[in-house]
């Protein structure tokens, strides 16, 4: 079955730690994004990409980093943890079938990573 | 700055009442409208889009677009506690580039049926 997914579910980890937040999809979609949401707000989008070696950042201020060598693979890095990254992160995938916005069908979103930076 | 604005809500309906779900938007271009269902520690899902003014029909969802008064709602007929999540409305600007296809999300409206 296509779909989307996110590892780890759920990380802990102390202050200056580097992390790498995983995600791939089986949709062979080229648009793939990661997006920060905190309880009762917003989701804030953060980085973007439209296909293989192509990556943008988003509204949303990040100190994280995007690579996309691999259509199927968008992995987020943040270098140094703070606790101010403690936040959920989802990443989405989505396309285009054809001409026109009748075939653009919105996001499919993983399950997410619930980060906490101790 | 683009956004979109919701009801935070909570909104509270009984079992078999009709919930309402109202959002705005600012970017007069916008093309497409979306509402995504968020359980409580879980990722959205899509429930609903719609491109065109006027209504959408699925199931137990209505979609309504008035793009003229930049506003678009969720209907939720036959209301079940099943249905007590936060609904997500979330808008595709209208910008001819790449960029224009990520999603706007509003904060989101909570909603709770009680049976």
């Amino acid at each position: 079955e296509a779909d989307i997914y996110q590892t780890p579910r759920y990380l802990v980890i102390g202050t200056g730690k580097k992390i790498t937040l995983e995600c791939s999809q089986t949709m062979g979609h080229d648009k793939m994004y990661w997006y920060q949401q905190d309880p009762g707000m917003e989701l804030h989008l953060i980085h973007y990409s439209y296909g293989v070696n192509s990556t943008e950042k988003g509204d949303l201020s990040s100190e994280s980093t995007v690579s996309r060598i691999r259509t199927e693979h968008f992995p987020l890095t943040l270098e140094s943890a703070r606790p101010s990254h403690t936040s959920q992160y989802l990443c989405a995938s989505s396309e285009n079938r054809g001409q026109g916005e009748d075939n653009y069908f919105g996001y499919t979103f993983g399950s997410g990573t619930r980060l906490t930076v101790v | 700055q683009k956004e979109v604005e919701q009801n935070s809500g909570p909104l509270s309906v009984p079992e078999g009442a009709i919930a309402s779900l109202n959002c705005t938007y600012s970017d007069r271009g916008s093309q497409s409208f979306f509402w995504y269902r968020q359980y409580s520690g879980k990722s959205p899902e899509l429930i609903m889009f719609i491109y065109s003014n006027g209504d959408k029909e699925d199931g137990r969802f209505t979609a309504q677009l008035n793009k003229a008064s930049q506003y678009v709602s969720l209907l939720i007929r036959d209301s079940q506690p099943s249905d007590s999540a936060t609904y997500l409305c979330a808008v595709k600007s209208g910008e001819a580039n790449q960029a224009g296809t990520a999603l706007i999300f509003g904060k989101g409206t909570t909603l709770s049926v009680s049976s």
